[in-house]
This record gives C-alpha cells, sequence and structure tokens, in this order.
C-alpha cells in the first residue's frame, strides 16, 4: 500500500495564530514529502519540496518564513503556517514518494482545511 | 519551468460514452505523466500514469496515450459511470516535481 495521512482534517484559528498541519507516510518510508495549497475550484500549486534531513526548496513566491517546513523523519513531515492571516485560508495537500521505489509516484494526503478568522 | 494546458475545463456525458481529456505540456525533459482524480473535498488519487518511453498504457476502462513529439497525452474513459464524475488533473514530471494542469470537471449524466 501507499497510504498517507494528514491531520488535523479541518481547522479554524484566529488571525496571527500558527498553526501547524502533519503528513505521514503510514505505511512505507517517504524519500521526498511536498506540499500543496488548493483554492476552491482549482489545480493544486506546489509550496515547497522536503527531504528528509534537510531542508526544504520552495517555490518562486511563497514565503520560507511563514511557512515552515520540517521533515523529521522519513515518515513525517510538518507544515507550519505562521502568524496566519485569511488570506492563508485554504486546502493544504501534501503527497509523498516512496522510497526505493520509483521516486516520480506520489501518493496524496486528505489534506487540511485552514480557515483564519 | 513546466507548463501543463488541459483542456477541456468541463465535461459532460451521457452515461456508457466515452470521455477524453487532453494535455500538452512544455518541457522536453519530462518523463513522467500521471493522472489523478478529485472527489469534492477529498485527496487526490492517482488513477494511471504513462512514462516517456510506452506511448499507451491500459487499465480497464482508462486509458492514457502519449505523444512526445508533439508534447501531449490524453486521458480515455470508455463506457463512462456516474462515479466517474469528479475532477480529473493531468501532471507533467520534470526533475521529481508534478507541476499539474487546471482540471477536468467530468460529470456522468445517467
Amino acid at each position: 500500500g501507499a497510504v498517507v495521512s494528514q491531520h488535523p482534517s479541518r481547522v479554524i484559528c484566529k488571525s496571527g495564530t500558527s498553526v501547524k498541519i502533519e503528513c505521514r507516510s503510514l505505511d512505507f518510508q517517504a524519500t521526498t514529502m511536498f506540499w500543496y495549497r488548493q483554492f476552491p475550484k482549482q489545480s493544486l500549486m506546489l509550496m515547497a519540496t522536503s527531504n528528509e534531513g534537510s531542508k526544504a526548496t520552495y517555490e518562486q513566491g511563497v514565503e520560507k518564513d511563514k511557512f515552515l517546513i520540517n521533515h523529521a523523519s522519513l515518515t513525517l513531515s510538518t507544515l507550519t503556517v505562521t502568524s496566519a492571516h485569511p488570506e492563508d485560508s485554504s486546502f493544504y495537500i501534501c503527497s509523498a514518494s516512496k522510497r526505493g521505489a520509483s521516486t516520480d509516484t506520489q501518493y496524496f494526503g486528505p489534506g487540511t482545511r485552514l480557515t483564519v478568522l | 519551468g513546466e507548463n501543463v494546458e488541459q483542456h477541456p475545463s468541463t465535461l459532460s456525458v451521457q452515461e456508457g460514452d466515452s470521455a477524453v481529456i487532453k494535455c500538452t505540456y512544455s518541457d522536453s525533459a519530462s518523463n513522467y505523466f500521471p493522472w489523478y482524480k478529485q472527489e469534492l473535498g477529498k485527496r487526490p488519487q492517482l488513477i494511471i500514469d504513462i512514462r516517456s518511453n510506452v506511448g499507451e498504457k491500459k487499465d480497464q476502462r482508462i486509458a492514457v496515450t502519449l505523444n512526445k513529439t508533439a508534447k501531449h497525452f490524453s486521458l480515455h474513459i470508455t463506457e463512462t459511470q456516474p462515479e466517474d464524475s469528479a475532477v480529473y488533473f493531468c501532471a507533467a514530471d520534470n526533475d521529481y516535481k508534478l507541476s499539474f494542469g487546471a482540471g477536468t470537471t467530468v460529470t456522468v449524466r445517467a
């Protein structure tokens, strides 16, 4: 199998607070984990790529100080939205590639719906 | 970087008919092309993929074709069923990063 989980599934927070989202590969070790953002009725936009034990690589236009990514192990990556504002409200989805297999196939988590009031 | 265009944006078909979604990509170095199905509020699910050394791949009612020279690839769904209704995304992989098309909303009419 290739199961990826995310927690929490939904979060509502006040403006100015920070929110942490966890992404876990449950039955495999992930070479690389990816974080995407998806606005309603739009496509998935890659925010950053992270490899275990190294710094994340952010896409152009994504503020690395605002979206902190930690990839502490081969099965866990976290995304922290710092000082969240209403415009950060979105659907955040992670994905993971299997270690040792074809590294380009990505398996997606169920997503986290973030609402910032 | 890679630019993926996807057409049409919406597609309505009668149950039992076929559905075809087309994508083009810009970077000739891209070598992996997955298709994902996403239902409302849920995760994208990989439904089929194709690599650059293959021209066509089929899995039951779903098939994908790739034309590397023209830099386009297509998804074909035959004998459509109501449960095929969803948003479908094509993607192209270059350097282990996926660039997604804008998505096609498929509605299968019973």
